[in-house]
């Protein structure tokens, strides 16, 4: 079965570093998604890529956070510098164009700003 | 804008216990799309179910059931004869159909505890 990758699964970092996410969705899915997930919460969304294109990035702080996917295939979510309210779980998800569609996860990084 | 409001917070059964995880939605789309996660502490979210807003049949699979009302706006999840591999967080999502933003909508999620 197809899988969306995510690396790393777990990083630690200390404030004011930067850090970054990679997500390689399932082959051929136009659309890629970053959640955040802070703890005991649900997923939010961060951004929304159709191909290399943002489609929303309205809830992305983009003082400190940056997304792209360059060749509208792979992406990377990046956070310079990385504040302690950063500590979450960092999902990425795909799904083929068109609403009916579900989604697919990866299994998530867990950043820890210490 | 959309709303989903899963208002048990935690909830802890004794295995074999039925129970009933609930779910009511806000959107002002008439065409749109519920889901139930299960999110175990591995963090990973595994994909239950999928229900557009046409289709108001309740869906069996297993020990799983599914309850959908748009009267009440409600689409409940129902696990029979529960088991401790149950024991997860569960969210209800709900995407709607405005413009060509797909995005999911999550509740804040249902601890679900399954006792031996």
């Amino acid at each position: 079965e197809a899988e969306v990758a995510q690396s790393p699964r777990y990083k630690i970092t200390e404030k004011s570093q930067a850090v970054a996410f990679w997500c390689d969705p399932i082959s051929g899915h136009a659309t890629l998604y970053w959640y955040r997930q802070i703890l005991g919460q649900g997923p939010e969304l961060l951004v929304q890529f159709q191909d290399e294109s943002v489609v929303d990035d309205s809830q992305l702080p983009k003082d400190r956070f940056s997304a792209e996917r360059l060749k509208g295939v792979d992406s990377t979510l990046k956070i310079q510098p990385a504040e302690l309210g950063d500590s979450a779980m960092y999902l990425c998800a795909s799904s083929p164009v068109g609403r009916t569609y579900g989604y697919t996860f990866g299994s998530g990084t867990r950043l820890t700003v210490v | 804008a959309q709303k989903v409001t899963q208002a048990q917070t935690e909830i802890s059964v004794v295995e074999k216990e039925d129970v009933t995880l609930d779910c009511v939605y806000e959107t002002r789309d008439t065409t749109y799309y519920l889901f139930w996660y299960k999110q175990p502490p591995s963090g990973e979210l595994v994909f239950l179910i999928r229900r557009n807003s046409f289709d108001e049949q309740n869906e069996i699979s297993g020990r799983y059931s599914w309850n959908f009302q748009k009267s009440t706006s409600s689409f409940n999840f129902t696990i029979t004869a529960s088991q401790v591999v149950d024991s997860a967080v569960y969210f209800c999502a709900l995407r709607g159909s405005g413009g060509s933003n797909y995005k999911l909508t999550f509740g804040k999620g249902t601890l679900l505890t399954v006792n031996p």
